[in-house]
């Protein structure tokens, strides 16, 4: 069985500080892990992926995530937070054979001015 | 860019009736899938569905759903007998592909909100 965990229910930075919302997933094989932020009333929008290769993945507005297979982690990262990253994240993981994507609980960021 | 869309964005329905939730996923997509978001919960993997097959399901989705691809760009989720615990945020998503050596992400729609009173 595949699992995703945000230990972090909440992660509250002010406006330019360095951003990390953490993630650990469990899963037989090697994971696909991926990034994605909701914003109030919409859906689930993509951030980034790692699939193979660096373990240092870039994506959207400024956001990279970090690979660690020792530690199953998958943390997403961002040097500078920005008011407007404010929103919920969710980490999530798929197995090599599977259809379906696990979801984490979720973590709400905050960025205060 | 190309948008997931989903129809309506709020249902409102009395427990016991039928609804069907409206999706029209990405045109070159060829996975689709239904989530699920109870208030305050995780997001929930319903189904994904490749084709004209269902090829995955979780326990949720029990003999009370079906999912249809009537024609060429509309994937729906019909729920049979609504029950108070459906009432939940209803996403439907899309991928481009999907296979052992690719891993497209998936591309989510707003969501339906579904309310059985």
């Amino acid at each position: 069985a595949q699992s995703v965990a945000q230990p972090e229910d909440q992660v509250n930075v002010a406006e330019g500080n360095p951003l990390t919302v953490k993630c650990t997933y469990s899963v037989s094989g090697n994971p696909y892990l991926f990034w994605y932020v909701q914003y109030p009333n919409r859906g689930l929008q993509f951030l980034l992926k790692y699939i193979t290769g660096d373990n240092l993945v870039k994506g959207s507005y400024g956001f990279e995530a970090e690979f660690n297979k020792s530690q199953t982690s998958f943390h997403l990262k961002k040097p500078s937070a920005l008011v407007s990253d404010s929103a919920l994240y969710f980490c999530a993981v798929r197995g090599f054979n599977d259809y379906k994507l696990s979801f984490g609980a979720g973590t709400t960021v905050t960025v205060r001015a | 860019e190309p948008e997931v869309t989903q129809t309506p964005s709020h249902q409102v329905t009395q427990m016991g009736q039928e609804v069907i939730l409206r999706c029209v996923p990405i045109s070159n997509h060829l996975y689709f899938y239904w989530y699920r978001q109870i208030l305050g919960q995780k997001v929930e993997f319903l189904v994904s569905f490749y084709n004209n097959e269902i090829s995955e399901k979780s326990e949720i989705f029990d003999d009370q759903f079906s999912v249809e691809r009537p024609d060429g760009s509309n994937f729906t989720l019909k729920i049979r007998s609504t029950k108070l615990e459906d009432s939940a945020m209803y996403f439907c998503a899309s991928s481009e592909r999907q296979g052992r050596s690719e891993n497209s992400p998936l591309h989510f729609g707003n969501g339906t909100r579904l309310t059985v009173t």
